[in-house]
């Protein structure tokens, strides 16, 4: 009931195309949405978050959609970039105190151009 | 400011040799987490720390102790090293607990 399932594991989108990176959950406690982005060699970064009280945020090209009838959220990527070429994790979290993020597998996107 | 600092970048231990890695925060978070990260399985909390003084074990801690003795400083252990314990670690801290969690540079550790 912990887990966060992600799909897919990897993805190859043509430069300017929409990248789709999808994670359900089971736990209805989880009230905390963060993705991550990761390059290689580097610690993953957060990209962008979401509450359970919106069903989507944007900021700028990147957008998350929730479903909390599906306890499903997804990141999409608009007009996707070579730069964009990384690993995306989403996550999930409880907001009590001594709780910690629960990661999905992450999503390796590679952008050709 | 730094932000997350990990020591040392990279490390090659024999089976049963024992070490410790450092993660240093200068944000003045409360809260500190140690993740190891496989291929295909994500990132993987081992042990966080909600405070100066306290610790707390997250999904996979066998094999690992750690200690925050000092707000800034969270330290991850490994007293006998095993293969499987081949891993990158990467640290990482935040203010509050649904919070954004700023991550270090990561730690490549191998046994042998």
């Amino acid at each position: 009931q912990q887990q966060v399932k992600q799909s897919p594991q990897s993805l190859i989108v043509q430069k300017g195309g929409i990248s789709i990176i999808n994670c359900a959950y089971e736990n209805t406690a989880f009230d905390y949405f963060p993705w991550y982005q990761q390059f290689p060699g580097k610690g993953p970064a957060l990209l962008i978050a979401i509450r359970p009280d919106v069903s989507e945020k944007k900021e700028g090209r990147f957008t998350i959609s929730f479903n909390k009838s599906a306890k499903q959220f997804s990141l999409h990527i608009m007009d996707s970039q070579p730069g964009d070429s990384a690993t995306y994790f989403c996550a999930a979290s409880i907001s009590q105190a001594g709780t910690a993020l629960i990661f999905g597998k992450g999503t390796t996107l590679s952008v050709s151009s | 400011n730094a932000g997350v600092t990990q020591t040392p970048k990279f490390r090659v231990l024999k089976t049963g040799q024992s070490m410790t890695l450092l993660c240093a925060q200068d944000m003045n978070h409360e809260y500190m987490y140690w993740y190891r990260q496989d291929p295909g399985m994500g990132l993987r909390l081992i042990h966080y720390s909600v405070g100066e003084g306290t610790t707390a074990k997250g999904e996979v801690p066998d094999g690992y102790n750690v200690s925050r003795l000092k707000k800034q400083n969270f330290l991850l252990g490994l007293e006998s090293a095993a293969p499987s314990q081949t891993s990158v670690y990467f640290c990482a801290s935040s203010l509050i607990v649904r919070g954004e969690q700023f991550f270090g540079p990561g730690t490549r550790l191998t046994v042998l």
